[in-house]
Order: C-alpha cells, then sequence, then structure tokens
C-alpha cells in the first residue's frame, strides 16, 4: 500500500504556543488528504478535508481559526493548532487518497500525539 | 443518517476464527473498508469491498451485502498479534469516510 509519513509523532509544549504537524504522501501524489481527531478508546472524528490548491472543508463544530490547515503541493499538507490548551491535547492523524488509486482507500499516517500543559 | 454500528469488544482464542460484523447507513456509499489499529498507533487498511460478495486476502476475508447494509470482517487462524482494534469506515456521497467506534479484539491463548 501507499505510504503517508507524519510528523512529529509526538509533541509536549506549553499553553498557548502553536504546533505543525505535517503530513506527506512518499510514493504518490495525494489530491485529497483528511485531519482526523482521536480520543482514548474512541473512534476516528473527521475534522477537515485538504484539498491541494483550495481551502479546507472543515467539519461542523471544528473550528478553523483554531486549526489551519495548509495543502500547498500534492503530497504535503500541514495542520497548526493554534494557540494550544490543554483540551487539544489529542492524537492527530492524517490521511491520504490517491485519485484513481485503489478506489477511495485512505492511507494513515503513524498520528501524533499532542498533548499542551 | 449516517451511522456505522459494530460490537465494542470480542474475545477469541489463539489459531480460531472469529467474525466482526458491522452494520451501516450512509448518503450515498462509496465503499466499505476494515482498518486494524494497534493502541497508540495510526489505522492500517485491511480490505475494501464495493461488490457484494466476499474478498479474501491471506488469512483476512471482508464480506459485504449492500441491500442489508451489512459486513463482516473475518480472521482465521488467529495469531496473538491479531489483538487490536478493527475499524469498520463506510465511503459516502462526499467521499469521505464515516468510522464507527471499533471492535477491540483480544487474543487469547
Amino acid at each position: 500500500g501507499a505510504v503517508v509519513s507524519q510528523h512529529p509523532s509526538r509533541v509536549i509544549c506549553k499553553s498557548g504556543t502553536s504546533v505543525k504537524i505535517e503530513c506527506r504522501s512518499l510514493d504518490f501524489q495525494a489530491t485529497t488528504m483528511f485531519w482526523y481527531r482521536q480520543f482514548p478508546k474512541k473512534s476516528l472524528m473527521l475534522m477537515a478535508t485538504s484539498n491541494e490548491g483550495s481551502k479546507a472543508t472543515y467539519e461542523q463544530g471544528v473550528e478553523k481559526d483554531k486549526f489551519l490547515i495548509n495543502h500547498a503541493s500534492l503530497t504535503l499538507s500541514t495542520l497548526t493548532v493554534t494557540s494550544a490548551h490543554p483540551e487539544d491535547s489529542s492524537f492527530y492523524i492524517c490521511s491520504a487518497r490517491e485519485w484513481g488509486r485503489d478506489g477511495n482507500i485512505q492511507y494513515f499516517g503513524a498520528g501524533t500525539r499532542l498533548s499542551v500543559l | 443518517g449516517q451511522n456505522i454500528d459494530q460490537p465494542t469488544e470480542m474475545t477469541a482464542t489463539e489459531g480460531a476464527i472469529v467474525q466482526i460484523n458491522c452494520t451501516y447507513q450512509t448518503s450515498g456509499f462509496n465503499g466499505l473498508f476494515w482498518y486494524q489499529q494497534h493502541a497508540g498507533e495510526a489505522p492500517t487498511f485491511l480490505s475494501y469491498n464495493v461488490l457484494d460478495g466476499l474478498e479474501e486476502k491471506g488469512r483476512f476475508s471482508s464480506f459485504l451485502s449492500r441491500s442489508k447494509g451489512y459486513s463482516y470482517l473475518l480472521l482465521k487462524e488467529l495469531q496473538m498479534k491479531d489483538s487490536a482494534s478493527y475499524l469498520c469506515a463506510a465511503g459516502g456521497a462526499t467521499n469521505k469516510l464515516i468510522f464507527g467506534t471499533g471492535t477491540l479484539l483480544a487474543v487469547q491463548p
């Protein structure tokens, strides 16, 4: 399957700082990437859909000014958690889908565990 | 509305066969996916069904009935390393995936 790289794998930061998470498709071009959030023992909650060259589409209840998404190239999407607070602590996972490959299969990055102190 | 239902937990014995069921309701349908997720890790893709029937991949098989909104994942010759959460996800009309809460499978010796 396709390889998706997500960095960093773990972040510990102070309240009020901003954190950037990168998601890269390594062996394919991803016109669409997705950002999820997962709480312990819960399923993945879609936060936003990131489309290359256009604005991200956010799910209901997700603050677009809080979670900034940029998809500047066909292989890179970034999620910036601005002015992070303890309630933003979570496991953030990105996925990428290649147009025309294997239908609509999404391949996931390894995830980023964010801890805000 | 959109909804995915699957059992919360299951227990099985090493070497045995286990079937994890999933029912779904989506606005539009674009395929049924199964992912495996070990604790603290990201999901890994297992299978994809878009047509009715059984898809077999080694020890794992997945079945789909679109008319019934039903799928199952079949794991044969269970190994201890198969202990994980198994996520059922349905692709809707918008090409997003709607995930179930996952079935935590515990494989016992």
